[in-house]
């Protein structure tokens, strides 16, 4: 069965420094979302992807952090620097369209530990 | 906007007991609805939807649950519970045409022997 790809599955890191997270989509799922879940809370967006538009964007705090899906494939969130209150799980999940109905698929996530 | 609330961020039953999970949402359009399970530093996992249609929904690992419109509620149920069924469990809204997919804040589900 296909799975959504994610590396690394940990991450710790100073306060101050870049990190960057990687996500593979199921094959030939056209919508990409980037969640962040803190611990003992659900997931919230931070961005969406159709393609390699970003459809929606509004919750990524952008002086820090930034997304992109060149290709329309894999998709990389990065954090530049990073700060204490960004310890948390970083989700990547893709759907077949923007069909909202559409179900989620969610990869394993990384979790980000900042120091 | 879409919003969940999930009553109950702890709930513990006894292996066998029957396992009840609360959802009410909040949509302005009819909406969609998913129960997704997530075990310790791992991914969320769909256990059932509903979309348009029979409002009561059978998913995996023996978990139902029923839209009910009138009570702007979407409960998880399974009559049995297992030892592995220990995780925690979210519950999630969307609109038609709208992208925003909204979730709740979880409830971690313990099952005693």
């Amino acid at each position: 069965e296909a799975e959504v790809a994610q590396s690394p599955r940990y991450k710790i890191t100073e306060k101050s420094q870049a990190v960057a997270f990687w996500c593979d989509p199921i094959s030939g799922h056209a919508t990409l979302y980037w969640y962040r879940q803190i611990l003992g809370q659900g997931p919230e967006l931070l961005v969406q992807f159709q393609d390699e538009s970003v459809v929606d964007d509004s919750q990524l705090p952008k002086d820090r952090f930034s997304a992109e899906r060149l290709k329309g494939v894999d998709s990389t969130l990065k954090i530049q620097p990073a700060e204490l209150g960004d310890s948390a799980m970083y989700l990547c999940a893709s759907r077949v369209s923007g069909e909202t109905g559409d179900t989620q698929y969610f990869g394993p996530g990384t979790r980000l530990t900042v120091l | 906007a879409q919003s969940v609330t999930q009553l109950g961020s702890h709930v513990s039953v006894s292996e066998g007991a029957l396992v009840l999970l609360r959802c009410n949402y909040s949509s302005s359009v009819p909406p969609y609805l998913f129960w997704y399970v997530q075990y310790p530093n791992q991914g969320l996992q769909l256990l059932l939807k509903y979309t348009t249609g029979a409002t009561l929904v059978k998913g995996i690992n023996g978990f139902e649950a029923e839209f009910k419109k009138s009570e702007t509620s979407f409960h998880l149920t399974k009559p049995s519970a297992h030892m592995s069924d220990a995780a925690e469990y979210f519950c999630a809204v969307s609109e038609r045409g709208n992208n925003d997919m909204r979730f709740g804040a979880g409830t971690r589900l313990t099952v005693k022997p």
